[in-house]
C-alpha cells in the first residue's frame, strides 16, 4: 500500500522537551517537505530535503532540525527553541520537479 | 500582503449549488496553480493542478487561472455534503519553488459546508 506515513498521529509534550516527528515514504519520491499548519494562516514550509543527506531551509525553520539519512525517511525535530511549537504538522513528498505534492495525514502536536 | 490571498468564508451552501472559490496572488514568478481539499484532521488531498492560465475541468470541479488579472477559481458543480471541507489554493514557480517546484505559497484556506 503507497503512501506517505506519519507517525504519531496525536503528540503531547512538557514545554522544553524535544520532539521527533516521523515521515516515512514508499513511493520513491526525491523530494520530501514539512509544512506547519496553524488555524486561519495556511500551511508554512519549514524545511525540505530533493535528494539524501541534503536539506534546506524553508520559511520558518527556526527552532527546528531534520535530517535525511534514507530516501524513504524525513524526521522533524521540534527544539525546545521553537517559541510556538502547538501545531499540526504535515509531510509531504513529490516525484519530480513541476508535479504536485502529495501530503501525508499530519501530526498534531500538543505543548503545555 | 501575503503572497497568495484567500476569502476564509465560512462559506454554506445548499446541496445542489454551484459553489465558487477564489484566490488572489502577488507574485508574476507563479506558474503551477493547486487546489486541495482538507478534511478535518485529515492530511490536504490534491484535487487539481494547473499550469499557467487556463480552465482545467475534472468532474463536478473546474479549476481556472487567470495569470493577467493574478486571479485563481475553484467551481463545484451540483455541490455535495461529502464536499464539506477546507479548500486551500496553492502557487509556485521557479524563482519561488526552487528547481523542485515543491515550494508551496498557501492561500488560508475557505472553510466550506454543504447542507443537505
Amino acid at each position: 500500500d503507497g503512501g506517505i506515513t506519519q507517525s504519531p498521529k496525536y503528540l503531547f509534550r512538557k514545554e522544553g522537551q524535544n520532539v521527533t516527528l516521523s515521515c516515512e515514504q514508499n513511493l520513491n519520491h526525491d523530494a520530501m517537505y514539512w509544512y506547519r499548519q496553524d488555524p486561519g494562516q495556511g500551511l508554512r514550509l519549514i524545511y525540505y530535503s530533493q535528494i539524501v543527506n541534503d536539506f534546506q531551509k524553508g520559511d520558518i525553520a527556526e527552532g527546528y532540525s531534520v535530517s535525511r539519512e534514507k530516501k524513504e525517511s524525513f524526521p522533524l525535530t521540534v527544539t525546545s527553541a521553537q517559541k510556538n511549537p502547538t501545531a499540526f504538522y504535515l509531510c509531504a513528498t513529490h516525484r519530480t520537479a513541476g508535479t504536485p505534492l502529495h501530503f501525508g495525514n499530519g501530526t498534531r502536536l500538543t505543548v503545555t | 500582503q501575503k503572497e497568495v490571498e484567500q476569502d476564509p468564508g465560512p462559506l454554506s451552501v445548499p446541496e445542489g449549488a454551484i459553489v465558487s472559490l477564489n484566490c488572489t496572488y502577488s507574485n508574476s514568478a507563479f506558474q503551477y496553480f493547486m487546489w486541495y481539499r482538507q478534511y478535518s484532521r485529515k492530511g490536504p488531498e490534491l484535487l487539481m493542478y494547473t499550469y499557467s492560465s487556463g480552465n482545467k475541468e475534472d468532474g463536478r470541479f473546474t479549476a481556472q487561472v487567470d495569470k493577467s488579472s493574478k486571479y485563481i477559481s475553484l467551481f463545484i458543480r451540483d455541490s455535495q455534503p461529502s464536499d464539506s471541507a477546507t479548500y486551500l489554493c496553492a502557487a509556485t514557480g521557479p524563482e519561488a519553488g526552487g528547481t523542485s517546484y515543491g515550494k508551496l505559497t498557501f492561500g488560508q484556506g475557505t472553510i466550506l459546508t454543504v447542507h443537505p
